[in-house]
């Protein structure tokens, strides 16, 4: 079964430094993976999603994941953080070839950005 | 101006109660989900429903019933059956040929006593 872990809880991480958020999966074929973060009492947005070709994705607010078959990892990562980057981010992913419409979350991992 | 609404944010019942949850979008999206969520646990699926008239139960769906009567609506109904009913309930919903790209409600936190 498709299963996606995310290992950290939490990250600190003071503004200006990089960031990595980590995610690995366990897909059955090719993975369609994704990243959501949620603000506090908000919805999910998405942020970004691979599906296939090259295998650093860009998406919003400066946000980047990288795709890594032979680790089957997707980490989030950014170059410089802010502190409005403070926030829980999850990792998803689907089965191509699943019939249903569904997507697997993650536990979510809560990221804190020091000023 | 697009999106999805969920009422109320707060909602407070007594338990042996049923409680229906609102969740309409304006997005023409034909998918439709449920989730809930609770601290630690991420995002757990309760129903979906991928066009009109037609649902399918999720991971978690004992206790919970849902209706899709109309391409924009997508109640759900927490029975008392329901054990552990208080958590923050998020609706979503997505185009048909990309159901993978959610968007979502701002939620409703369910606190029964």
């Amino acid at each position: 079964a498709q299963s996606v872990a995310q290992p950290e809880d939490q990250v600190n991480v003071a503004e200006g430094n990089p960031l990595t958020v980590k995610c690995t999966y366990s897909v059955s074929g090719n993975p369609y993976l994704f990243w959501y973060v949620q603000y506090p009492n908000r919805g999910l947005q998405f942020l970004l999603k691979y599906i296939t070709g090259d295998n650093l994705v860009k998406g919003s607010y400066g946000f980047e994941a990288e795709f890594n078959k032979s680790q089957t990892s997707f980490h989030l990562k950014k170059p410089s953080a802010l502190v409005s980057d403070s926030a829980l981010y999850f990792c998803a992913v689907r089965d191509p070839y699943s019939s249903a419409s569904k997507i697997i979350f993650g536990s979510g991992t809560r990221l804190s950005i020091r000023p | 101006d697009g999106g999805i609404t969920q009422s109320p944010k707060y909602l407070f019942r007594k338990e042996g109660q049923n409680v229906t949850l609102s969740c309409e979008q304006n997005l023409n999206h034909d998918a439709m989900y449920w989730y809930r969520q609770d601290p630690g646990q991420g995002l757990r699926l309760i129903y979906y429903s991928q066009i009109v008239n037609d649902f399918q139960k999720g991971d978690i769906a004992e206790g919970y019933s849902v209706s899709r009567e109309k391409k924009e609506s997508f109640p759900l109904t927490v029975t008392s059956a329901q054990k552990n009913p208080t958590a923050f309930y998020l609706c979503a919903s997505s185009i048909g040929d990309r159901p993978y790209e959610q968007y979502f409600g701002p939620g409703t936190r369910l606190t029964v006593t």
